[in-house]
């Protein structure tokens, strides 16, 4: 089976920098993604990770280290616009693509 | 289209109804998911379609559940009797070949509310 583990919520200051955990346990791996959500609209994809290390896209980063199961986000430079859920997806290994499972996600409110 | 289309946005029915979901995906996509999101919660798997045949439908919850993708383009996912616990938001995804590096695009999402 899959579990997923993130923070509930979190509250950051604009400007700031803020990182998001993301702890697994699956019967497989073969990825883990990073989507952002904001309310009421649909995910969207932010990252990929599937190898050890850091992965950096503009003001977003994200981590891997497949030996502990675990995962970060690192938003830079908030801005007010980076409230949203960012959900954490694992996809697992099979021998044909299949489905990625979700966390809860996390809510992250940018106050001023 | 542009991206994931679906329709209705929003359904209201009243238990023990029929009622039909729409998802139109990216254009040239083989794969498509459809997903249900409960408030404050992640999206919840509920099948996998490769082309026509559905790859992976474990996450469908019992049998009043069934989706189809007859010409491997537009998916319809159909529900029997509904229960006042199937109120979620159901989103639908895409991705270009279902490859294990593909992200998947996600439509706004039909949110059902049964009565």
């Amino acid at each position: 089976g899959q579990n997923i583990d993130q923070p509930t919520e979190m509250t950051a200051t604009e400007g700031a920098i803020v990182q998001i955990n993301c702890t697994y346990q699956t019967s497989g791996f073969n990825g883990l993604f990073w989507y952002q959500q904001h309310a009421g609209e649909a995910p969207t994809f932010l990252s990929y990770n599937v190898l050890d290390g850091l992965e950096e896209k503009g003001r977003f980063s994200s981590f891997l280290s497949r030996s502990k199961g675990y995962s970060y986000l690192l938003l830079k430079e908030l801005q007010m616009k980076d409230s949203a859920s960012y959900l954490c997806a694992v996809r697992p290994f099979t021998g044909t693509a299949s489905k990625l499972t979700f966390g809860t996600g996390t809510r992250l409110q940018v106050t001023l | 289209g542009a991206g994931v289309s679906q329709t209705p946005s929003n359904k209201v029915t009243e238990k023990g109804k029929y009622v039909e979901l729409r998802c139109d995906p990216i254009s040239g996509h083989t794969a498509l998911y459809w997903y249900r999101q409960s408030l404050g919660q992640g999206p919840e798997f509920l099948i996998y379609f490769q082309g026509t045949g559905a790859a992976d439908d474990s996450g469908l919850p019992n049998d009043r559940f069934f989706a189809v993708r007859p010409e491997g383009s537009v998916s319809t996912l159909k529900i029997q009797r509904t229960e006042r616990g199937d109120s979620a938001v159901y989103l639908c995804a895409s991705s270009l070949d279902g490859a294990n590096t593909g992200e998947l695009f996600f439509g706004e999402g039909s949110r059902l509310t049964v009565l």
